[in-house]
Formats: C-alpha cells, sequence, structure tokens
C-alpha cells in the first residue's frame, strides 16, 4: 500500500525559511514522478512544485517560483520542499502527491496523496 | 495562465444523477482528471486522462472532454459522494480548477 508522509510544517514568521519532508513507502520510489499542492484553510487546490523520476526536471507555480526548490533522495525515498522568504500569502497545508507517470511533461494523474502538513506564516 | 473554471456549488437529490463542469481554452485537446476531498481529508483521484477510473473507484463516476468543457459525471449519487470536487490539467505546468462542492440533499 502507498504510503506518503509529510512533515516540517510549522509556524515561521515572514521572511524566514522552511523545510519539508515526505517519507514514501509501498511503492518503487524512483519510477515516479512527484508533487507537491498546497491549500490555503477553507480554499482550493493550488498547485506548487513537480519533480521528474530522477530529479532532472522541476517545475514551479508562479507564485513560489524563486523562493521554493524541490528535490527528491531517490536513495531515502524523499521528497523535500525548501521553502524561504515565506509570505503570509503561503499559509496552507502542504501535500505531496504520487505521480501516476515518471516524468513532469504531460497529466496522467496524481494517485496518492499524504495526510498534508501545516506551514503558517505570521509574525 | 491556463484557468480552468468550475460552478462553485452543485445540488442533487439522492439516486439523481450529478454534472460538475470544468470549462477552459481548447480543454478538449488537454487531459483532464477530477479530485474528490471530503472533509478534513485529502484528496483522492477519482477519473484520470478524461475517462479512466482508478482502481477502486465505484462505477458510478464517469468523465468527458470535448470542446471546451470536461464533465464529472455521477450517477445515482449517494449521500457519500457530498465534497468537494476539483479538475486539473496540464497546460507546461499543473493547473487546478477552482473547486465544485457538491450538495446532496
Amino acid at each position: 500500500e502507498v504510503h506518503l508522509v509529510e512533515s516540517g510544517g510549522d509556524l515561521v514568521q515572514p521572511g524566514r525559511s522552511l523545510r519539508l519532508s515526505c517519507a514514501a513507502s509501498g511503492f518503487t520510489f524512483d519510477d515516479f514522478a512527484m508533487h507537491w499542492v498546497r491549500q490555503a484553510p477553507g480554499k482550493g487546490l493550488e498547485w506548487v512544485s513537480s519533480i521528474g523520476w530522477n530529479g532532472g526536471n522541476t517545475a514551479y507555480a508562479d507564485s513560489v517560483k524563486g523562493r521554493f526548490t524541490i528535490s527528491r533522495d531517490n536513495a531515502k525515498n524523499s521528497l523535500y520542499l525548501q521553502m524561504s522568504s515565506l509570505r503570509a500569502e503561503d499559509t496552507a497545508f502542504y501535500y505531496c502527491a504520487k505521480d501516476i507517470g515518471s516524468l513532469i511533461e504531460g497529466l496522467r494523474g496524481f494517485d496518492s496523496w499524504g495526510q498534508g502538513t501545516l506551514v503558517t506564516v505570521s509574525s | 495562465s491556463y484557468e480552468l473554471t468550475q460552478p462553485p456549488s452543485v445540488s442533487v437529490s439522492p439516486g439523481q444523477t450529478a454534472s460538475i463542469t470544468c470549462s477552459g481554452d481548447k480543454l478538449g485537446d488537454k487531459y483532464v482528471c477530477w479530485y474528490q476531498q471530503k472533509s478534513g481529508q485529502s484528496p483522492v483521484l477519482v477519473i484520470n486522462q478524461d475517462t479512466k477510473r482508478p482502481s477502486g473507484i465505484p462505477e458510478r463516476f464517469s468523465g468527458s472532454n470535448s470542446g471546451n468543457t470536461a464533465t464529472l459525471t455521477i450517477s445515482g449519487t449517494q449521500a457519500m459522494d457530498e465534497a468537494d470536487y476539483y479538475c486539473q490539467a496540464w497546460d507546461r505546468v499543473v493547473v487546478f480548477g477552482g473547486g465544485t462542492k457538491l450538495t446532496v440533499l
């Protein structure tokens, strides 16, 4: 059974940094692209970033480009999101999600999601 | 940037058919996925690549996509189907629709 567990969410001040992690199990991690999706409390889903199976290709939403960095360690079955220059509007639950395929180009669907980790940016 | 538009809310009586639309420019030329998110839970993929149902998704869920509109159809809607539904497409990056709250009453 696929299992995705996010961690690292916290209350941080504007302008500070935070690193989220996602521990994956139950599937061959390096066969699949992975994604981060966020959801502000009471709001809709917003795609944040994607990374291909080998980490060679990445993509970012305009709202986080230049501030967030996605990475993965296939040896540790882990996905990461390094967030810097955090803003109040980055406050949200952050979900990691597994792709059906290995590439970030095109769309096959996100077939497994974690339970989310809450990031709150406030002074 | 590419945008997907969904109605904020749809209501349906139990046992009836619910249709949730998702509109975007030439959406029919792209693959669309649909996600169900129940209150307090993580999203679940219910339709991928326009019409495919992942394993474990009931047959009452179906999808179509043509022209500028994709549609998620739930036949014989049950109370358990009450949730928020999001469409998703890819236009050089991943895009989500704003979500539709389905009320079964």
